[in-house]
């Protein structure tokens, strides 16, 4: 069965600090890679998908996460975080079986708290 | 609709009686699934939807879950004889058709949260 580690529970980091979250899958076929945010409050977004390509997928509000087929990983990366970036983050992956695609499966989510 | 949505968005109900939860996808969204969110469990899929049709329930905790959809578009969770480790927030999400080679991303809805008394 498929399924998504994300290491770290909850992160605490000062504004300007560098991000790095993990996340593994295990599955051996091909994937479909995604992060999603929660701001608190609000409803689930979506930050970056990697379908295929460029493993360097850049997203929304200067995030980035980077695809190692070798590692199964697909960690998210932002150079310097503000305070707005306070969130739940979750990595999720969705396996392709013969083209089709169904639900996600996602990772337990780690929480970001930046202080200003 | 612009994004997807979901009511009620809180239900609090008593032990034993039955809920139904109900999601309105994007327009032109064939894909419909439903996840729960719980603090101990995270996010965990229950069932998603192909048009009018539930290949995949795999996910639904047990008989007393079950959903519908009509007309490719409203679906309705029903939990029936609701029980307190049914409290959690209900998801919805949408994409577009699941075809073959067609990558695609799921949109979610703001969640119903259910409280079982």
């Amino acid at each position: 069965a498929q399924s998504v580690s994300q290491h770290n529970h909850h992160v605490i980091l000062s504004e300007a600090a560098s991000l790095e979250l993990g996340c593994n899958y295990s599955y051996g076929g091909t994937v479909n890679l995604f992060w999603y945010v929660q701001y608190p409050g609000q409803h689930l977004q979506l930050l970056l998908k990697y379908f295929s390509g460029d493993p360097l997928v850049k997203g929304i509000k200067g995030f980035e996460a980077e695809f190692i087929k070798s590692k199964f990983s697909f960690n998210l990366r932002k150079p310097s975080v503000q305070w707005s970036d306070t969130a739940e983050y979750f990595c999720a992956v969705n396996a392709r079986y013969g083209g089709s695609q169904g639900n996600l499966i996602f990772g337990k989510g780690t929480k970001l708290s930046v202080k200003p | 609709g612009a994004g997807v949505s979901q009511s009620p968005s809180n239900k609090v109900t008593e032990k034993g009686k039955d809920v139904e939860l109900r999601c309105d996808p994007i327009s032109g969204h064939t894909a419909l699934y439903w996840y729960r969110q719980s603090l101990g469990q995270g996010l965990e899929f229950l069932i998603y939807f192909q048009g009018n049709s539930a290949p995949d329930k795999s996910g639904l905790p047990s008989d007393r879950f079950s959903a519908e959809r009509t007309g490719g578009s409203v679906s309705t969770l029903t939990i029936q004889r609701t029980q307190q480790e049914d409290s959690a927030v209900y998801l919805c999400a949408s994409s577009l058709a699941l075809t073959s080679g067609s990558p695609y991303e799921q949109y979610f809805g703001p969640g119903t949260r259910l409280t079982v008394t």
